[in-house]
């Protein structure tokens, strides 16, 4: 049982470049999230998954976009990668969206130059 | 929007002190509160989960109080352990997303 897993660990892009970052989870959970995590801001919502099937924005959501591959996967997609978007991307999952723990995937360390 | 602090930023105590993190919110409609571990550069690991209509949640050495009225939250940690070194973040569940902090980075000296 992995738990989340998220791949790459590590990323270097240049500006306009695109990537996606990829996620994965085996504990059968409804929803799911990107995150990035910058300093002195905490984690911020980027989108999210309540179901297969479904995806909303979140808080930051300019810049990405995200595909609900299956009830399995979560991919994150920068089109065209900027400096602001140098960051550490986290992706979870959970039961279900309203009131269950949240699981963390390692997280991707993404610069972009 | 939600806004959510904690402070100190940063604590260091010795080795078996008992000590308390404080988190605190500004909107009181919230789902539940969550208290996470982070090492560094790692992902972070759920430590307790209270829903709205609790108080408090215990786990082990560790105890999180919920008072949603006054917007506040706190983890006890008892007999602190150099292995607690870690930032603990706190995130409050509104109707549309998870709310976090930015932390505090405790250091417990052996």
């Amino acid at each position: 049982n992995a738990g989340v897993t998220q791949t790459p660990k590590f990323q270097v892009l240049k500006t306009g470049q695109s990537m996606t970052l990829q996620c994965a989870q085996d504990m059968n959970h409804n929803s799911m999230y990107w995150y990035r995590q910058d300093p002195g801001m905490g984690l911020r919502l980027i989108y999210y998954s309540a179901s297969e099937g479904t995806t909303d924005k979140g808080e930051v959501p300019n810049g990405y976009n995200v595909s609900r591959l299956n009830k399995r996967e979560f991919s994150l997609r920068l089109e065209s990668a900027a400096p602001s978007q140098t960051s550490v991307y986290f992706c979870a999952s959970s039961r279900d969206r309203a009131t269950d723990t949240q699981y963390f995937g390692p997280g991707t360390r993404l610069t972009v130059l | 929007k939600q806004e959510v602090t904690q402070i100190p930023a940063a604590l260091s105590v010795p080795e078996g002190e008992n000590l308390v993190l404080n988190c605190s919110f500004t909107d009181s409609a919230i789902y539940n509160l969550q208290w996470f571990r982070q090492d560094p550069g790692k992902g972070l690991t759920s430590l307790l989960l209270i829903q709205s209509s609790q108080r408090e949640q215990t786990s082990g050495r560790l105890n999180a109080s919920l008072d949603k009225s006054s917007g506040r939250s706190t983890l006890y940690i008892a007999a602190s352990q150099p292995g607690d070194s870690a930032t603990y973040l706190c995130a409050v569940r509104g109707a549309n997303n998870l709310f976090f902090g930015t932390g505090t980075r405790l250091t417990v000296i052996p």
